[in-house]
């Protein structure tokens, strides 16, 4: 299957620092990729939506201008959540998707710990 | 609403067979998927159903009826490393993915 990659596997930052995530696509070129936020013992809650060259589509009540998206190519995605805090901490999983077939494939992950 | 439903809990035995079923209703249909998910860990893709039938591969087959809105994730052989949240999606007109909540899957020995 194809490969996705997530960098770093885990952070722990302070409150009010930024922290950037990136999301690769290994052996495929992803026309759109997802972020999602998984809390302990939580379904998978996507967070937006992004395409290539393109603005992401952020769920509701997920805030734009905490959480930025870039897509800036088909195998990169990163996701900066800005001034942190210890809400935010949390599982973050990117996933992409090629234009056919539609399987999401996921990146191994992210745990944020915001101190 | 777009809505899908799976049992939020199952326990059986290793060796033995175990069926997850999931029902929906969304906004069109591009598809059903199956994923698996261990504790602490990303998804993993199991299945892919477009049409309606039962796709097997090794151990897990998944069935799909559109007509019904119905579809199942069969496990057999069961292994202690088959422990793990199985979470059921469809893929709407917009080619969006809609979550089930997941079925934690527990076995026994």
């Amino acid at each position: 299957g194809a490969v996705v990659s997530q960098h770093p596997s885990w952070v722990i930052c302070k409150s009010g620092t930024s922290v950037k995530i990136e999301c690769r696509s290994l052996d495929f070129q992803a026309t759109t990729m997802f972020w999602y936020r998984q809390f302990p013992k939580q379904s998978l809650m996507l967070m937006a939506t992004s395409n290539e060259g393109s603005k992401a589509t952020y769920e509701q009540g997920v805030e734009k201008d905490k959480f930025l998206i870039n897509h800036a190519s088909l195998t990169l995605s990163t996701l900066t959540v800005t001034s942190a805090h210890p809400e935010d901490s949390s599982f973050y999983i990117c996933s992409a998707r090629a234009s056919e077939p539609y399987e999401q494939y996921f990146g191994p992950g992210t745990r944020l710990t915001v101190t | 609403g777009q809505n899908i439903d799976q049992p939020t809990e199952m326990t059986a035995t290793e060796g033995a067979i175990v069926q997850i079923n999931c029902t929906y209703q969304t906004s069109g249909f591009n598809g059903l998927f199956w994923y698996q998910q261990h504790a602490g860990e990303a998804p993993t893709f199991l299945s892919y159903n477009v049409l309606d039938g039962l796709e097997e591969k090794g151990r897990f087959s998944s069935f799909l009826s559109r007509s019904k809105g119905y579809s199942y994730l069969l496990l057999k052989e069961l292994q202690m490393k088959d422990s793990a949240s199985y979470l059921c999606a469809v893929m709407d007109s917009n080619y969006q993915l809609i979550w089930g909540a997941g079925t934690k899957l527990i076995i026994k020995p």
